[in-house]
């Protein structure tokens, strides 16, 4: 069955350092691969996705998230967080042939000052 | 509404009551989707519909769970006879075809707490 394993349930960090929040999957067919973000008090909303072509795709608050297909890997990052950043995020596949997604159980990103 | 539009926000119930979640879709999204997220867990997934019919309804956890949708519109999730372990955020999502390569529209969910 497929899965989503996002590493780190909670990432605690100060203003202005990077951050990486990683997320591998299991499936054995391509995969089309998303990063979703939820706000305090906010739904889910999609911060970038990659279906195909360039491994490297970006958001536009600053956020990449590199596809690694050998690794079968999906690490996002970020080379300078803002406090705004402050958020929960959900590591998310479609396995081949599917229409939806699973989600990995989500990563508590705490920016400090 | 410009959003997925879900009710009630909250609802708190007895165990062993029904219970109705309704959720508005974005007009014109033909795929709308269920999912339940417990405290400090990931997103379950319960239901996907395209249109009106439910082509994947695999993450239903028993039959006391029921879905539908009408007019390719509105979905109601229904829950009868509700035990605790129901007590979770129901999220509902559209998108305007099937998720493949889509993006998804959430809703803020509806809390459940079933005491």
């Amino acid at each position: 069955a497929q899965s989503v394993t996002q590493l780190d349930s909670q990432v605690p960090v100060f203003e202005e350092a990077p951050v990486e929040l990683r997320c591998n999957y299991s499936s054995s067919v391509s995969v089309y691969l998303f990063w979703y973000v939820q706000y305090p008090n906010q739904g889910l909303q999609l911060l970038l996705k990659y279906l195909s072509g360039s491994t490297l795709v970006e958001s536009i608050n600053g956020f990449e998230a590199e596809f690694n297909k050998s690794q079968t890997s999906f690490h996002l990052r970020k080379p300078s967080v803002h406090i705004s950043d402050t958020a929960e995020y959900f590591c998310a596949v479609i396995p081949g042939g599917y229409n939806k997604l699973i989600f990995g159980a989500g990563t508590r990103l705490a920016v400090h000052p | 509404g410009a959003g997925v539009s879900q009710s009630p926000s909250n609802k708190v119930t007895e165990k062993g009551k029904d219970v109705e979640l309704r959720c508005d879709p974005i007009s014109g999204h033909t795929a709308l989707y269920w999912y339940r997220q417990r405290l400090g867990q990931g997103l379950e997934f319960l239901i996907y519909f395209q249109g009106n019919s439910a082509p994947d309804k695999s993450g239903l956890p028993s039959d006391r769970f029921s879905a539908e949708r009408t007019g390719e519109s509105v979905s109601t999730l229904t829950i009868q006879r509700t035990q605790q372990e129901d007590s979770a955020v129901y999220l509902c999502a559209s998108s305007l075809k099937a998720a493949a390569t889509g993006e998804l529209f959430f809703g803020e969910g509806s809390r459940l707490t079933v005491l």
